[in-house]
């Protein structure tokens, strides 16, 4: 079984602060692990993902996020947040098999006030 | 502009009744994925089509069923709508079945049930 936990509903920053988004994960197998943002009335975009190369994932409009096994943890970060970034971000697990078994956390809110 | 539609953007029904939902996939992506996405929540997967075949299922029920065309454009239908079925249903589209392939989601159908 496996399940991911996003601390924090809601998170709110300064423009220009930094942005910390948790994700802690449960996985039998190796994870495969996924950032993704949803703005209003929007599908979901993919971030980042980690499919057990670099530990540290770069990804898309300055996000990044470093997987630490020994954490279980996945948080994306930005060092400077920008208006735009204030969105819905989604974290979620699979393993090599495929989507099938993807589940994604609850989301968390980010807030960036000006 | 992930290359992904969906119609109907919304669509408002009464319990009891049938809706199909239709997605058009991005061009050369043999693979789709269906979510429901309930308010405040995550998305769930609902089923999964490679190449015209049903390649894995989540936890949702016979009423939920789907196709995929020989074009790879694909439908989700549901019959005897419940009011729980309100959310919104996402497909995803992806060059193969495969995690390592990303997935592109499209921007979502709101389904209302009354």
């Amino acid at each position: 079984a496996q399940s991911v936990t996003q601390l924090g509903s809601h998170v709110s920053v300064s423009e220009g602060a930094l942005v910390l988004l948790r994700c802690n994960y449960s996985s039998s197998v190796p994870p495969y692990l996924f950032w993704y943002v949803q703005y209003p009335n929007q599908g979901l975009q993919l971030l980042l993902k980690y499919t057990s190369a670099a530990t540290l994932v770069k990804g898309i409009n300055g996000f990044e996020a470093e997987f630490k096994k020994s954490e279980t943890s996945f948080h994306l970060t930005k060092p400077s947040a920008h208006m735009s970034d204030a969105a819905e971000y989604f974290c979620a697990v699979t393993f090599s098999g495929g989507y099938q078994k993807v589940t994604f956390g609850t989301g968390t809110k980010l807030q960036v006030i000006p | 502009e992930t290359g992904v539609t969906q119609s109907p953007t919304h669509l408002i029904k009464t319990r009891g009744q049938q809706v199909t939902l239709r997605c058009s996939s991005q061009s050369g992506h043999n693979t789709v994925s269906w979510y429901q996405q309930a308010l405040g929540q995550g998305p769930q997967f609902i089923f999964q089509y490679y190449r015209e075949e049903e390649n894995g299922r989540g936890n949702f029920p016979p009423r939920f069923s789907g196709l995929q065309f020989p074009n790879y454009s694909s439908e989700l239908n549901v019959n005897a709508l419940e009011l729980d079925d309100s959310a919104l249903y996402l497909c995803a589209s992806s060059l193969a079945s495969g995690t390592k392939d990303t997935q592109y989601f499209g921007p979502g159908t709101r389904l209302t049930v009354l």
